[in-house]
């Protein structure tokens, strides 16, 4: 146990809302990710953390933002959702000396009506 | 980004021996992965190689051949509990890890 949590863990809303997914950690992890995991797609990154304020846009970033203020959390926010961010969105961290040994958190499912 | 290849779905019998396989872009990957995700929980990390060869853990191991884009994950002694899905990937120069869609394995008793 890594000492994940993201919340909320369902999560149902409207095209055209904002949505802001949080994931936090009580280890003191300095890399953070955010991934979406969609059917026939696998896990995609969205972005990910460096550390305090610094972060990267992954693979998928369009049409999401992140935040890192305090180690400890790390953000994802949907500025406007869309029915196509339907999916289950995973949260994880790695030692710095570790890129491929990833730790997830329980997961998001989020759906956009 | 990069292609990444497994089959989509295997099925093997309790106790037997299965091989997944996975095959890659040869160029931009430093090294690749293995992690096994049942069915709605999160996926765990398995095993890694960064060099060509057999790495072993238990009842699981990581085979890669850099050269020919190719990996394969080596289970034995089945249990039913193995019934999961097992995704390849890797990474290239950014801090970023690149996955496979996934091969669901069904273990049937």
């Amino acid at each position: 146990d890594a000492g994940i949590t993201q919340s909320p863990r369902h999560k149902v809303t409207e095209t055209g809302t904002p949505v802001t997914l949080r994931c936090h950690q009580t280890e003191n992890h300095r890399y953070m990710y955010w991934y979406r995991q969609d059917p026939g797609h696998g896990l995609r990154l969205i972005h990910y953390s460096y550390g305090v304020k610094d972060t990267d846009k992954g693979e998928v970033s369009d049409g999401y933002s992140v935040s890192r203020s305090k180690t400890e959390d790390f953000l994802l926010t949907l500025e406007s959702a869309t029915s196509s961010q339907t999916s289950v969105y995973f949260c994880a961290i790695s030692e710095g000396g570790s890129l491929y040994e990833q730790y997830f958190g329980p997961g998001t499912r989020l759906t956009v009506t | 980004g990069q292609n990444i290849d497994q089959p989509t779905e295997m099925t093997a019998t309790e106790g037997a021996i299965v091989q997944i396989n996975c095959t890659y872009q040869t160029s931009g990957f430093n090294g690749l992965f293995w992690y096994q995700q049942h069915a709605g929980e999160a996926p765990t990390f398995l095993s890694y190689n960064v060099l060509d060869g057999l790495e072993e853990k238990g009842r699981f191991s990581s085979f890669l051949s850099r050269s020919k884009g190719y990996s394969y994950l080596l289970l034995k002694e089945l249990q039913m509990k193995d019934s999961a899905s097992y995704l390849c990937g890797g990474s290239g120069s950014a801090r970023q890890l690149t996955f496979g869609s996934g091969t669901q394995l069904t273990v049937l008793p």
